[in-house]
């Protein structure tokens, strides 16, 4: 993955609305992914994982979808409140080869209106 | 909940100088990483750290950087002779089996000037 600059995907939505933000991972080996928020000013932060032996994973008001065909993941976020407003990124991480080693997509600026 | 704590929360210095980044990861973590992210970029790995020595690194991680865990509470970065290009956000981050259940600190914002 190379620097893409400053200009992010970006998806507005309404509160209450769905949510779904999309990545493309890069390395057809990698076996487990997250997906993390990130808040202005500060570090990401887990909000739900899965492994490659899964197509869907469900959490609280969210929902990760696996499609190793065409290497895409999505996250999905039930009845979007305005405090989701944050750059969301996808992770990779290639258990063969590496020691925690995360590759990180390039994020997604979520903006939810009240 | 445990948390990975990061110091300082702000660092300016001046281009040459070295830094000193300071992280203390979860106690029971035994697997450490630094990533930074440069200013509205992802975030991208920096180093991996496991028993006491780097696991793996990437093409960033040149010699003017290094990691430490003095004792058994810090880890720490230091940039010998900062660039320009190094401003950035740099997060800690731990993980007690290296695979999953990674924690990200706060982050340091380093200003090279």
């Amino acid at each position: 993955g190379e620097n893409v600059g400053l200009h992010l995907p970006t998806l507005s939505v309404q509160e209450g609305d769905n949510s779904i933000i999309n990545c493309a991972y890069s390395n057809s080996a990698s076996d487990y992914f997250i997906w993390y928020k990130q808040e202005s000013g500060k570090g990401p932060q887990f909000i739900i994982d899965i492994r490659s032996n899964m197509d869907k994973r469900q959490g609280q008001r969210v929902t990760v979808l696996l499609n190793k065909t065409v290497k895409h993941l999505s996250l999905q976020i039930a009845a979007t409140q305005p405090g989701d407003s944050a750059v969301y990124f996808c992770a990779e991480y290639d258990g063969g080869t590496s020691y925690g080693k995360l590759t990180f997509g390039q994020g997604t600026i979520l903006t939810v209106h009240p | 909940e445990p948390e990975v704590t990061q110091t300082p929360s702000h660092q300016v210095t001046q281009m040459g100088q070295e830094v000193i980044l300071r992280c203390v990861p979860i106690s029971n973590h035994l697997y450490f990483y630094w990533y930074r992210q440069i200013l509205g970029q992802k975030v991208e790995f920096l180093v991996s750290f496991y028993n006491n020595e780097i696991s793996e690194k990437s093409e960033i991680f040149d010699d003017q950087f290094s990691v430490e865990r003095p004792d058994g509470s810090n880890f720490t970065l230091k940039i010998r002779s900062t660039k320009l290009e190094d401003s950035a956000m740099y997060f800690c981050a731990s993980s007690e089996t290296g695979v999953g259940g990674y924690t990200f600190g706060s982050g340091t914002r380093l200003t090279v000037v």
